[in-house]
């Protein structure tokens, strides 16, 4: 139940084009579901995040969807570019308590020039 | 406002060495966590303290590893004796309400046992 499984392992994406990754929870109780990047050598740093009372947040090119009903949420990357060339994580806590937040297995993006 | 600063940046040590790693928090975030990820992972929670209390430690494996947090500041995560399975990258993170509970961590303690 406090799984929060992602996909793809890994993406290559040409520049210009939409990256997609996706992610899935069990647990209903969760509330708060950030996106993270990872730059080699770096830590996570919060890129967006969401709240389930909406089904959409973006900012700039960065595009978060939720799905309530089926526990599934999904990072969208628009017109992706050499520079978004990253490690990215969605995680999932449940914020009323201590704020725990359980990440997925990240998703290695590489895109192509 | 300075970030999360962790020390040391790497460190390679023989399996049943010691190993301790330091963090200094944002100031005033209350909350801080120790994270472990291994390559290819996602990070996953060891200790969370709130000030200086414990409020999880489920996956702290503490035979081995301890960690505290000195007058709700600074925080050291310690893991003796390491085995091979712990190589891996220690990330030190902390949150505060007043920051609307974002999680912000440091760039992590990259240890290897050989």
């Amino acid at each position: 139940q406090q799984q929060v499984k992602q996909s793809p392992q890994s993406l290559i994406v040409q520049k210009g084009g939409i990256s997609i990754i996706n992610c899935a929870y069990e647990n209903t109780a969760f509330d708060y579901f950030p996106w993270y990047q990872q730059f080699p050598g770096k830590g996570p740093a919060l890129l967006i995040a969401i709240r389930p009372d909406v089904s959409e947040k973006k900012e700039g090119r960065f595009t978060i969807s939720f799905n309530k009903s089926a526990k599934q949420f999904s990072l969208h990357i628009m017109d992706s570019q050499p520079g978004d060339s990253a490690t990215y994580f969605c995680a999932a806590s449940k914020t009323g308590g201590y704020n725990k937040l359980i990440f997925g297995a990240g998703t290695r993006l590489a895109v192509h020039p | 406002e300075a970030g999360v600063a962790q020390s040391p940046r790497y460190k390679i040590i023989e399996k049943r060495q010691s190993v301790a790693f330091w963090c200094n928090p944002i100031s005033g975030h209350a909350t801080l966590y120790w994270y472990q990820q291994i390559l290819g992972q996602g990070p996953k929670l060891l200790i969370q303290f709130q000030n200086n209390g414990v409020v999880d430690d489920s996956q702290l494996p503490k035979d081995r590893f301890s960690a505290e947090r000195l007058k709700g500041v600074d925080s050291t995560l310690k893991i003796q004796p390491a085995k091979l399975e712990d190589s891996a990258v220690y990330l030190c993170a902390n949150s505060d309400s007043r920051s609307g509970n974002t999680i912000y961590f440091g760039e992590g303690s990259w240890l290897t046992v050989v």
